[in-house]
């Protein structure tokens, strides 16, 4: 089965500066790879994923990750953070019939 | 409906007591998943179904959880006699298939259940 790791519970950084969510994860079949965004009180929101083809996948909001087959890495990041980038993020892999989750980071923006 | 539409949003029960939360998937999707998350936590995988058939129930925590979908669209998951730790988040997600290039999951708000 799979399952899924990722480094860091709570990232801080400040406003402008890089971000970088670390995940990684493990499967006995080629993952397909998410990374979902959960603001406060809401469901949770594709933010991108990696299913095959291009390794560097881009999703909204500026983020983008690189699926790294030989470090089994999944990490999230984005160049510049803004302060409405503040919320849960949550890394996922999935195999047929079946996602699971990582426990969650949850990143602070300070201005 | 446009997306996974679960009810209630908030619930409250008192310990022992049984409750029954709904989801309602986007029109057509064949996969439905139900996780619980609780407070600061990821989602844990309770159970999957594809259509009306429940392929996976490995992660329902106590036979006190059981859930259904018998006309392969609306789900139902119930919880019998309710514990002080099942107090949670419950969230349905549907997708039109697992595997292949449609395999994205769509989430609903979630029904957040507090026992006392």
């Amino acid at each position: 089965a799979q399952s899924v790791t990722q480094l860091g519970s709570h990232v801080s950084v400040s406003e402008g500066a890089l971000v970088l969510l670390r995940c990684n994860y493990s499967s006995s079949v080629p993952p397909y790879l998410f990374w979902y965004v959960q603001y406060p009180n809401q469901g949770l929101q594709l933010l991108l994923k990696y299913t095959t083809g291009a390794t560097l996948v881009k999703g909204i909001n500026g983020f983008e990750a690189e699926f790294k087959k030989s470090e089994t890495s999944f990490h999230l990041t984005k160049p510049s953070a803004h302060m409405s980038d503040a919320a849960e993020y949550f890394c996922a892999v999935t195999e047929p019939n079946d996602m699971r989750f990582g426990a969650g980071t949850r990143l602070t923006v300070k201005p | 409906g446009a997306g996974v539409s679960q009810s209630p949003r908030y619930k409250v029960a008192k310990r022992g007591q049984d409750v029954a939360l709904r989801c309602d998937p986007i029109s057509g999707h064949v996969s439905l998943f139900w996780y619980q998350q609780a407070l600061g936590q990821g989602p844990e995988f309770l159970t999957y179904f594809q259509n009306e058939a429940q392929l996976d129930k490995s992660g329902l925590p106590s036979d006190r959880f059981f859930a259904e979908r018998p006309e392969g669209s609306v789900s139902t998951l119930k919880i019998q006699r309710t514990q002080q730790e099942d107090s949670a988040v419950y969230l349905c997600a549907s997708s039109l298939a697992i595997g292949g290039d449609r395999e994205e999951a769509f989430f609903g708000q979630g029904t957040r259940l507090t026992v006392v």
